[in-house]
């Protein structure tokens, strides 16, 4: 199995432009998290999706945040418009069962707003 | 309210030096947990899990890590620690009839040569 895919690895862009985050998940894995990391506040679990439906959003920060789940198999992270405080890791996770069962983490985007 | 604590933010160990790293959880039932790695620019690989059972887990990479109860500890150790164990860790704590994790704020470890 290729593990959780997230693209792109890295991306720059400038404060006020629209970025997109990707991820395909592990396929069998019914259960998406997208998290956040940055050095001052650790990991944030930003939404979860089960069965492709967005279960939980609280954790997004802001309404300039979405996410979507069109199928099993690819979810997006969509900032617009960006800002500098934005720029953090962005985490993708999968994991098989409702509740829980281990989270299988992707390698994360790098994200600069300027 | 459910919590995670990481003690040492930092630990530096010579290689060939035994390691624990510290986690405790505050919770009234009995958790599910998780030791997981990340080296830099990479993301969060699981070392170990505990759900039930035997209370001494062994991991990927010569990990192992004990769930004492009574002391609400699920401390991760390793023998002999390797300059490629440098990482941070992160010790993660799940809860029946959640989906939802709570991460400590992690320990990054140094080994020196």
């Amino acid at each position: 199995d290729a593990g959780v895919i997230q693209s792109p690895r890295h991306e720059v862009t400038e404060m006020g432009q629209e970025v997109t985050l990707r991820c395909k998940p592990i396929s069998g894995h019914n259960s998406l998290f997208w998290y956040r990391q940055t050095m001052m506040r650790g990991l944030e679990l930003l939404i979860y999706f089960n069965n492709n439906v967005p279960i939980d959003d609280s954790g997004m920060p802001e309404d300039r945040f979405s996410a979507k789940m069109p199928n099993a198999s690819f979810s997006t992270l969509k900032i617009q418009p960006s800002e500098p405080r934005d720029s953090a890791v962005y985490f993708c996770a999968s994991s098989q069962l409702l509740g829980t069962d281990t989270q299988y983490f992707g390698p994360g985007t790098r994200l600069t707003v300027l | 309210a459910q919590s995670v604590t990481q003690p040492d933010i930092h630990i530096t160990v010579s290689e060939g030096a035994s390691l624990e790293l510290r986690c405790n959880y505050s919770y009234g039932a009995t958790p599910y947990l998780f030791w997981y790695v990340q080296s830099p620019g990479q993301g969060l690989q699981l070392l170990l899990k505990y759900f039930s059972g035997d209370t001494l887990v062994q991991g990927i990479k010569g990990f192992e890590a004990e769930f004492k109860r009574s002391q609400s500890s699920f401390n991760l150790r390793k023998p002999s620690v390797h300059w490629s164990d440098a990482a941070e860790y992160f010790c993660a704590v799940g809860f029946s009839g959640t989906y939802k994790y709570i991460f400590g704020t992690g320990t990054r470890l140094k080994v020196l040569a």
